[in-house]
């Protein structure tokens, strides 16, 4: 079955550095796609990034990569030169791509960013 | 401007009192869901609709019904609330095909259900 996991419920950063959030995924679907969603305070939902199962290249989106390896089924998240702004709560997500094309959300890591 | 619309943001409700969230979008999408974010948690998806009068069980249903009608909306009711009702509701929506497999998501900004 699919399943998402997420095990850092909580993270802090100081401002400007790197920091890696971590989730791994489980799935017997040779296609998928994976996910990355920020959560701020206020409540709304803002897709980040996304990877595809066959893409042989990490995805990039700003200060946003996805480091995807495909044999340990991870998909972490990295942000680099953390702002203030990054604290939040972040969801990874993964879609299978047969069937029901069904999304499931990890339960999320809360980033803190330290001035 | 491309977006879903989800309504009331806010409810208060009494245990037991019908209730319905409404859900709109304009993408055209055929995919359509709820979910429910509860803290520890993450979102649970509640039902899904791959296309009109196609709707299938998520992983928590209970106590839910929804209706895909038009392409376009999706709502969600809640026939005889109570208290573990108690959440934040998320209507999302994307493409449904193969083709769409890389589409993100496209949230409603959310509502929060409060049942007394």
């Amino acid at each position: 079955a699919q399943k998402i996991t997420q095990t850092q419920p909580g993270m802090f950063v100081q401002e400007k550095e790197a920091v890696t959030l971590d989730c791994t995924y489980d799935t017997s679907d040779q296609s998928y796609g994976l996910f990355w969603y920020k959560q701020p305070s206020s409540g709304e939902m803002i897709f980040l990034i996304y990877q595809g199962s066959y893409d042989e290249q990490n995805a990039t989106e700003g200060r946003y990569s996805l480091n995807f390896q495909k044999a340990r089924k991870s998909a972490n998240l990295v942000i680099s030169a953390s702002q203030l702004g990054d604290s939040a709560m972040y969801f990874c997500a993964m879609r299978e791509g047969t069937g029901t094309y069904k999304y499931i959300f990890g339960t999320g890591t809360r980033l803190k960013v330290l001035a | 401007e491309a977006q879903v619309t989800q309504n009331p943001r806010y409810l208060i409700t009494v245990t037991g009192k019908k209730l319905t969230v409404t859900c709109s979008q304009n993408m055209n999408h055929e995919y359509m869901s709820w979910y429910r974010q509860d803290p520890g948690l993450g979102l649970r998806q509640i039902y899904y609709s791959m296309n009109v009068e196609v709707t299938d069980k998520g992983d928590v249903p209970e106590g839910y019904k929804v209706s895909r009608k038009e392409k376009r909306n999706f709502p969600l009711i809640l026939e005889s609330p109570s208290p573990n009702q108690t959440s934040l509701y998320f209507c999302a929506s994307s493409p449904h095909s193969l083709a769409g497999i890389n589409s993100p998501l496209h949230f409603g900004n959310g509502t929060r259900l409060t049942v007394t």
